[in-house]
């Protein structure tokens, strides 16, 4: 069964202390892998598709990089408004979507 | 530009009540689908739909109905509700099924199931 572990849970960070965000995925072939932004009471919010291994999106603050078991979220010198949960999802060659359960990231000024 | 619209964004039901939860997109998407977020766990997928006409079970179906008439709507049908289905409702769409795209989200329903 197509699986998907986000860690850690929680992360508190000062303002302008980087850090990574881990999933790790498990999928009968994978088509897809993505990161959403999700902001308390909202919808998620789409940020990157990443499709195959080796290959990194950016935006801003963010940067994100896939391998064939996990993709990670770099967060370089984060802001307080970077506070959100953020979550992974990989869709699979049979189009399901799996999601984690997110890591809820809190940057304090 | 609406994107996906739901509502209500809040509802409160008592054991045994149904209620619709309505979803509208106004993007043409092919794809919609309804999802379920409840602490600790990820959305979880209760059903969608490739097309008008056409639905299907996704992980968490039971208790649920839905239809799609036109392209445009998605509604999500609780028949008789229960406590268990206390959480918060996401209705998404894309492009189409046969390619991998970003889902689109609408802002939640919040249901409470005493």
């Amino acid at each position: 069964e197509d699986q998907v572990t986000q860690s850690p849970e929680a992360l508190r960070l000062q303002e302008g202390e980087s850090s990574s965000l881990n999933c790790s995925y498990t999928v009968s072939g994978l088509r897809g892998l993505f990161w959403y932004r999700q902001d308390p009471g909202k919808g998620p919010e789409f940020l990157f598709t990443l499709y195959s291994a080796g290959e990194e999106k950016e935006k801003e603050r963010l940067k994100a990089t896939l391998t064939k078991k996990e993709s990670f979220l770099h967060i370089t010198a984060p802001k307080p408004e970077d506070s959100a949960t953020y979550l992974c999802a990989v869709q699979a060659f049979n189009n399901d979507m799996r999601f984690g359960a997110g890591t809820r990231l809190t940057v304090k000024p | 530009n609406a994107g996906v619209t739901q509502t209500p964004k809040f509802q409160v039901l008592k054991t045994g009540q149904s209620m619709t939860l309505q979803c509208a997109q106004d993007m043409n998407h092919e794809y919609m689908s309804w999802y379920r977020q409840d602490p600790g766990m990820g959305l979880r997928l209760i059903h969608y739909s490739v097309g008008a006409g056409i639905t299907d079970q996704g992980e968490v179906p039971n208790g649920y109905n839905v239809s799609r008439s036109t392209t445009e709507d998605f509604p999500l049908r609780l028949l008789s509700a229960a406590p268990s289905q206390t959480s918060v409702y996401f209705c998404a769409s894309r492009w189409g099924q046969g390619s991998p795209g970003e889902l689109f989200f609408g802002e939640g329903s919040r249901l409470t199931v005493l």
